[in-house]
């Protein structure tokens, strides 16, 4: 029973790389969320998708790009990382429009040097 | 739109004592409201919940009621145990159609021995 599952756990790019982070889940859920964690600042959603081959910007989307090809896989692209992409990066799912909770990965601490 | 207003941390108080999270929200229609706990290195777990007004979500010993007149959803512990220092969430799900999460800022709670 895996949940969702975010990988990898730490990364460190240089300035100017691409990357991607990987988030799957596992139990058909349909919704799928990436949010940004900074400190003190709670959580800023960065792009969200409804379903497979659905996705929309969230509130902090600038520097970032999501595809959405399955219902298990959700992966966020960092094009051109920059040293305010340092973050930690938790992506999450939930069933249904009504869900009442969201399940959440253990997050990605990215540092960008 | 739908915002969470918490109480600024880090709290910190001896074991045994009585906690106290502040959390107010802002949203249209009758939102569910949540608290997640996010425990050092991993990501967010829902802790509680309550879907209408005037309910009373409990879990682990933690109390939170939905008290719509006062747009408030404080999370309290009677005894708190070094094992409850964590990061805490509140966090809302809006009806009429806001069906993403949004989060306030989190409030870090330290027990001490």
């Amino acid at each position: 029973n895996a949940g969702v599952t975010q990988t990898p756990k730490f990364r460190i790019p240089k300035i100017g790389q691409s990357m991607t982070l990987q988030c799957t889940q596992d139990m058909n859920h349909n919704y799928m969320y990436w949010y940004r964690q900074d400190p003190g600042m709670g959580l800023k959603l960065i792009y969200y998708s409804v379903g497979a081959g659905i996705t929309d910007k969230g509130e902090v989307p600038n520097g970032y790009n999501v595809s959405r090809s399955t219902t298990e896989d959700f992966p966020l692209r960092l094009e051109l990382a920059a040293p305010s992409q340092t973050s930690v990066y938790f992506c999450a799912s939930s069933y249904s429009r009504d869900s009442e909770t969201a399940f959440f990965g253990q997050g990605t601490r990215l540092t960008v040097v | 739109g739908n915002s969470v207003t918490q109480m600024e941390g880090p709290v910190t108080l001896s074991e045994e004592a009585f906690l106290t999270i502040n959390c107010t929200y802002t949203a249209t229609g009758y939102p569910s409201l949540f608290w997640y706990v996010q425990y050092p290195g991993e990501g967010l777990q829902l802790l509680l919940k309550a879907t209408k007004a005037d309910d009373k979500g409990s879990n682990k010993g933690f109390e939170a009621t939905y008290r719509k007149e006062t747009t408030s959803f404080h999370l309290e512990k009677g005894s708190v145990q070094v094992s409850d220092s964590a990061v805490y969430f509140c966090a809302l799900l809006g009806s009429g159609g806001s069906y993403i999460p949004t989060f306030g800022r989190g409030t870090s709670l330290i027990v001490h021995p």
